[in-house]
Formats: C-alpha cells, sequence, structure tokens
C-alpha cells in the first residue's frame, strides 16, 4: 500500500539555524508528494507541492526536491524563524487512485529564539 | 471567502451522550474529508465525500460514527454513543477537483468524560 514515514520528532532548534525534516515515500504508481503545515491550535496548510519528479517545490523559504530515485521530499529551510515552530505533515496522492491524501505521522518543530 | 466552518470548536459531554460535529466547505468546493488528530493516532481520516456522494468510509470506526452531506454546503459527523476514546480534535478539509489542495477548518476540540 501507499505509505508516508517522516524522521521521528520533536526537533528543536535555534533561530537562524538549518533546517531538514525528512520524509520518504511508499507508493504503487507516480505520486504526487506535499508538504502541509500545523500551526499551534489550527488546522492544517498547505505549504508547497510537487507532482513528479524532480520538482522543487518552494514557499516561503522551505523548499523539497521530488526525489524519485531515493522515493525521498525532504523539507528544508535554510534559516528557520520562531514563527516557524509547527507540526510539519509530509503527505502524497496518487491520481485514479482513492481521492485522498496520505500523511505521515507529523514532526514537530520548536524554534528558540 | 471565510475559509471552512466548523462549529462547535469545543464540546465537552459525557459518555453515553450524542455529539454532533457540523462543517461548512469553502464555497464552490465538491470535496470534503472528516479527520480525527490524536496523540497516540495522529491524523486519520475518516470519510470522504465528492458531490455530497460518500466515496471512502473506512476509516469510521465503528457504527456509532455516522456522517452526512445533505448539499453541497453543509456536512456532520455524528457520535452515538460516545465514548472517552473518542476525545479528539475533529478537522473538517474541503478541496476543488481533487484532494491535493485541502483547506483545513479550525478543528473541534471534542472531550468525552
Amino acid at each position: 500500500g501507499n505509505s508516508v514515514t517522516q524522521m521521528e520528532g520533536p526537533v528543536t532548534l535555534s533561530e537562524e539555524a538549518f533546517l531538514t525534516i525528512n520524509c520518504t515515500y511508499t507508493a504503487t504508481g507516480y505520486p504526487s508528494l506535499f508538504w502541509y503545515v500545523q500551526y499551534p491550535g489550527e488546522g492544517l496548510q498547505l505549504l508547497l507541492k510537487a507532482t513528479k519528479a524532480d520538482d522543487k517545490g518552494s514557499n516561503k523559504g522551505f523548499e523539497a526536491t521530488y526525489r524519485k530515485e531515493t522515493t525521498s521530499f525532504h523539507l528544508e529551510k535554510g534559516s528557520v524563524q520562531v514563527s516557524d515552530s509547527a507540526v510539519y505533515f509530509c503527505a502524497l496522492t496518487l491520481s485514479g487512485s482513492a481521492r485522498q491524501l496520505t500523511f505521515g505521522s507529523g514532526t514537530q518543530l520548536t524554534v528558540l529564539p | 471567502d471565510a475559509g471552512v466552518i466548523q462549529s462547535p470548536r469545543h464540546e465537552v459531554t459525557e459518555m453515553g451522550q450524542e455529539v454532533t460535529l457540523r462543517c461548512k466547505p469553502i464555497s464552490g468546493h465538491d470535496y470534503l474529508f472528516w479527520y480525527r488528530q490524536t496523540m497516540m493516532r495522529g491524523l486519520e481520516l475518516l470519510i470522504y465525500f465528492n458531490n455530497n456522494v460518500p466515496i471512502d468510509d473506512s476509516g469510521m470506526p465503528e457504527d456509532r460514527f455516522s456522517a452526512k452531506m445533505p448539499n453541497a454546503s453543509f456536512s456532520t459527523l455524528k457520535i452515538q454513543p460516545s465514548e472517552p476514546r473518542d476525545s479528539a480534535v475533529y478537522f473538517c478539509a474541503s478541496s476543488f477537483q481533487g484532494p491535493e489542495t485541502q483547506y483545513f477548518g479550525p478543528g473541534t476540540r471534542l472531550l468525552v468524560l
């Protein structure tokens, strides 16, 4: 079946540090890949996406590259801010399949001033 | 648009009582999803609708849970009877022409005593 595996958290960084959150996937076919973010007390919101191999999604300084050879979609940011503290979810969907997102377990990020 | 609207935002009830959660999706969206989020189990998809028709309810925990979407602008998730293990945050999300870009509501925090 389809699944997403994220690095376990929590992750704690100092402001301006470099961030990487690992995400790998298993899918039958060629999925589209997503990162969603959940700020405290809120619902999830789409952060970025990539729909085919070698695509790079980017938004708000975050980036992730769709790597088919390693089945990965790692999230990176060069300099995190306190306001980036949130839970980050990697997800996938397959066209033509049951139309739903498969989410990873989420990674809690805390950025300290 | 006001975004996805959920009510109530918080619900405290006693075991055995009926609980009804409500959701108003973004106007024009044709997909609606109900999720449950707990610390132990993470984010779980309960059911989703396309054009008001339930497509996949395999995530509904048991017969105590039911969901309806009588029209394009309203959906309910009902738990009857409620149990303490149903305590969670329940999210409604909607999307247009596919599950990729979902817009989440703020969630209903349910506590069953």
